[in-house]
C-alpha cells in the first residue's frame, strides 16, 4: 500500500508564481489535511476536508486554496507565492474510528 | 501560551537508558497522539491514546485525563530511536493541534 503521496518532493518558486502540492491516498480515508511545518515549530494546520466535496480552513489558511472532488485526491494551490510560505508541507489521511494519522513524506517548498 | 507543551524540548541519552518525554495540554480533547519524525523528515503515528495506557514493543504511552497529561516512554534506548516525537491532541472536528516536538538523540 502506498498510504498518502505527495508530489513533489522538492520545488523552487519565485514570489508571485503559482502551484499545486499534489496529495493522494489509497486508503479510502475520509479525513485529510494539509499542514505546514516551519523550523522549531510545531505542525499548523491550513485546511482540511472530512469528505469529497467537503473543506475548510484551518489555523493558517491564507494563500492557500483546496478542493476535494474525490476521496482520494487532496491537492493545495498556491496562488501569487511569497517568501513566508516557504515550509515543508504535509497531507495526512485518518479513517473514521480508532485510527491513527498517515502522513505523506512531505513536499520542501522554497519561495525566492 | 500553547495550548501542547512538551517537554523537554532536547533530550540526549546513552543506549539502554530509559527514556520519558512529557506532554501537557490546556484544552478539552477527544484523543492524544504521538508522533515520530525521522530526521529524513517522514512522520510516523506511534500511538492514538484516549485513556489509560498503550504498549508497543519498547514504546509505552500513558494519559491521564484528569491531569491533562501524557507520557511517551521508551525502554532500552537505541541510536535508531534518535528523532523528533511529536505530542498532538485531537479536538473538536478532528483536528490536530501539535506540541514543538522533543529532540532526542540516543548516543551509542
Amino acid at each position: 500500500n502506498a498510504g498518502v503521496t505527495q508530489t513533489p518532493k522538492f520545488r523552487i518558486l519565485k514570489i508571485g508564481q503559482s502551484m499545486t502540492l499534489q496529495c493522494a491516498q489509497d486508503m479510502n480515508h475520509n479525513y485529510m489535511y494539509w499542514y505546514r511545518q516551519d523550523p522549531g515549530m510545531g505542525l499548523k494546520l491550513i485546511y482540511y476536508s472530512v469528505g469529497a466535496g467537503i473543506t475548510d480552513k484551518g489555523e493558517v489558511p491564507n494563500g492557500y486554496n483546496v478542493s476535494r472532488s474525490t476521496t482520494e485526491d487532496f491537492p493545495l494551490r498556491l496562488e501569487l507565492a511569497a517568501p513566508s510560505q516557504t515550509s515543508v508541507y504535509f497531507c495526512a489521511a485518518r479513517g473514521i474510528g480508532d485510527y491513527g494519522y498517515t502522513f505523506g513524506s512531505g513536499t520542501r517548498l522554497t519561495v525566492v | 501560551k500553547n495550548e501542547v507543551e512538551q517537554s523537554p524540548q532536547n533530550l540526549t541519552a546513552q543506549e539502554g537508558e530509559f527514556i520519558t518525554i512529557n506532554c501537557s495540554y490546556s484544552v478539552g480533547i477527544s484523543a492524544l497522539h504521538w508522533l515520530q519524525q525521522h530526521p529524513g523528515g517522514g512522520i510516523v503515528s506511534l500511538f492514538m491514546l484516549s485513556s489509560g495506557k498503550k504498549k508497543h514493543g519498547r514504546l509505552i504511552a500513558t494519559i491521564n485525563i484528569q491531569e491533562k497529561h501524557s507520557s511517551l516512554h521508551i525502554t532500552a534506548s537505541h541510536p535508531r530511536d534518535s528523532a523528533v516525537y511529536i505530542c498532538a491532541v485531537q479536538t473538536s472536528g478532528s483536528r490536530l493541534t501539535f506540541g514543538e516536538g522533543t529532540q532526542l538523540t540516543v548516543n551509542p
